[in-house]
């Protein structure tokens, strides 16, 4: 079975400010894929970033950062200076290779960012 | 280029009635998911359709619940004698093909269904 982990059901940061958002996860899956998305008070789903288990390097897609520590079974998401754009939900899913086509989400972290 | 398309937006039902929701995948995607979420809650995974075909439907109940894409149209998700507790926000994800264990999904703005 899996699990997605997201402890902190809220983060407040400061515009400008970086912020890293928790996730862990459990798996038995040898291979797997992790995920964050962020969905805006408007409720679509928008994929930010992607990491797979065996890639070597952290993923980066802009201002988003993916901190991957596979022995701690962490997939942090790191937001580097924080727009107020920024302020929204944020989850993170994996999908294990033999757990089927399934993304399994964590509850979510609401941000907000204030000027 | 439109994305993934859902309609309708929001949809009110009364107890005992039938909610059809329907899904349009990105152009060029023939793998099409549907997600349900429940308040202060993330998504949880329903059903995995190709073509005319039902790939994962692991997340789906038992009953009242079905999911069908057919070879041409939307993707449909209905559910019958609608109860309160169907109340969610429905999403619609596809991916095109060979993507499924790497690929993003892309999402719909989602299906908002209300049961009075």
């Amino acid at each position: 079975a899996q699990k997605i982990t997201q402890t902190q059901p809220g983060m407040f940061v400061q515009e400008k400010e970086a912020v890293t958002l928790d996730c862990t996860y459990d798996t038995s899956d040898p291979s797997y894929g992790l995920f964050w998305y962020k969905q805006p008070s408007s409720g679509e789903m928008i994929f930010l970033i992607y990491q797979g288990s065996y890639d070597q390097q952290n993923a980066t897609e802009g201002r988003y950062s993916l901190n991957f520590q596979k022995a701690r079974k962490s997939a942090n998401l790191v937001i580097s200076a924080s727009q107020l754009g920024d302020s929204a939900m944020y989850f993170c899913a994996m999908r294990g290779d033999r757990a089927g086509y399934a993304l399994n989400f964590g509850k979510g972290t609401s941000l907000l960012v204030t000027p | 280029n439109a994305g993934v398309m859902q309609n309708p937006r929001h949809l009110v039902r009364r107890r005992g009635q039938e909610a059809r929701l329907r899904c349009s995948p990105m152009k060029g995607h023939s793998h099409v998911y549907w997600y349900r979420q429940l308040p202060e809650e993330g998504l949880k995974f329903m059903v995995y359709l190709q073509k005319e075909n039902i790939i994962d439907e692991s997340g789906m109940p038992k009953e009242r619940f079905s999911a069908e894409f057919p070879k041409e149209g939307p993707s449909i998700l209905r559910i019958q004698q609608v109860v309160r507790g169907d109340s969610a926000a429905y999403f619609c994800a596809s991916s095109p093909p060979g993507a499924v264990n790497t690929g993003e999904l892309f999402f719909g703005e989602g299906s908002r269904l209300t049961v009075l």
